[in-house]
């Protein structure tokens, strides 16, 4: 059972340079979401996806494209990289959204941007 | 706003020795409140869903307790394997399942 799994785990980029963070799911759940952590920080939010074929904006979007491919999908698109992105990202899905449930995650790309 | 505090950032514990972390909350309408344990290099993993003040939850050592202000993690005779981050978040009602994280406490555990 493999869960969330997020491609690549490690990415090294030059300033300016565009990437895309793949995450897929197992769990036939309905939401999905990227987060970023910074060090020593909680997670914050840069989008979410209430359901296959809606997007929504999160606390930190700027920069940063996502798509929901199918229900299983759900990629974070960098298209100019800039040095403050530099980050561990983290993809998370759950049960349908609004409902109190957990959310369950991948173990993260770990991104620089140099 | 909703907002997460999470005390003390770090903690330093002996094995055998118990303690709580502590997570303080605003929320417009608590919808859930999650405790997530994280360790280094991995993503947050789910512990405990709690709905309304009053509500408790046990799993092995830990234990979860939350009030209409806030929640707290208690570490009943931590052994070394308990050493990671542990991390509080809330979702309001309304908020289309959104949580909202705390910067977390980093809980290492001494032989």
């Amino acid at each position: 059972n493999a869960g969330v799994t997020q491609t690549p785990k490690f990415q090294v980029l030059k300033t300016g340079q565009s990437m895309t963070l793949q995450c897929a799911q197992d769990m036939n759940h309905n939401s999905m979401y990227w987060y970023r952590q910074d060090p020593g920080m909680g997670l914050r939010l840069i989008y979410y996806s209430a359901s296959e074929g809606t997007t929504d904006k999160g606390e930190v979007p700027n920069g940063y494209n996502v798509s929901r491919l199918n229900k299983r999908e759900f990629s974070l698109r960098l298209e100019s990289a800039a040095p403050s992105q530099t980050s561990v990202y983290f993809c998370a899905s759950s049960e349908p959204a609004g409902d109190g449930q957990p959310q369950h995650f991948g173990d993260g790309t770990r991104l620089s941007i140099l | 706003e909703d907002q997460v505090t999470q005390s003390p950032e770090a903690l330093r514990l002996q094995e055998g020795e118990s303690s709580s972390l502590n997570c303080s909350y605003t929320v417009s309408g608590l919808r859930g409140l999650f405790w997530y344990r994280q360790d280094p290099g991995k993503g947050p993993e789910f512990l405990f869903t709690l709905y309304s003040a009053g509500e408790e939850k046990e799993k092995e050592r830990l234990k979860a307790t939350l009030t209409k202000k806030e929640s707290f993690l208690h570490i009943t005779a931590p052994k070394p394997e308990d050493s990671a981050t542990y991390l509080c978040a809330v979702q309001a009602v309304g908020n289309a399942g959104k949580s909202t994280f705390g910067d977390g406490t980093t809980l290492t555990v001494k032989p």
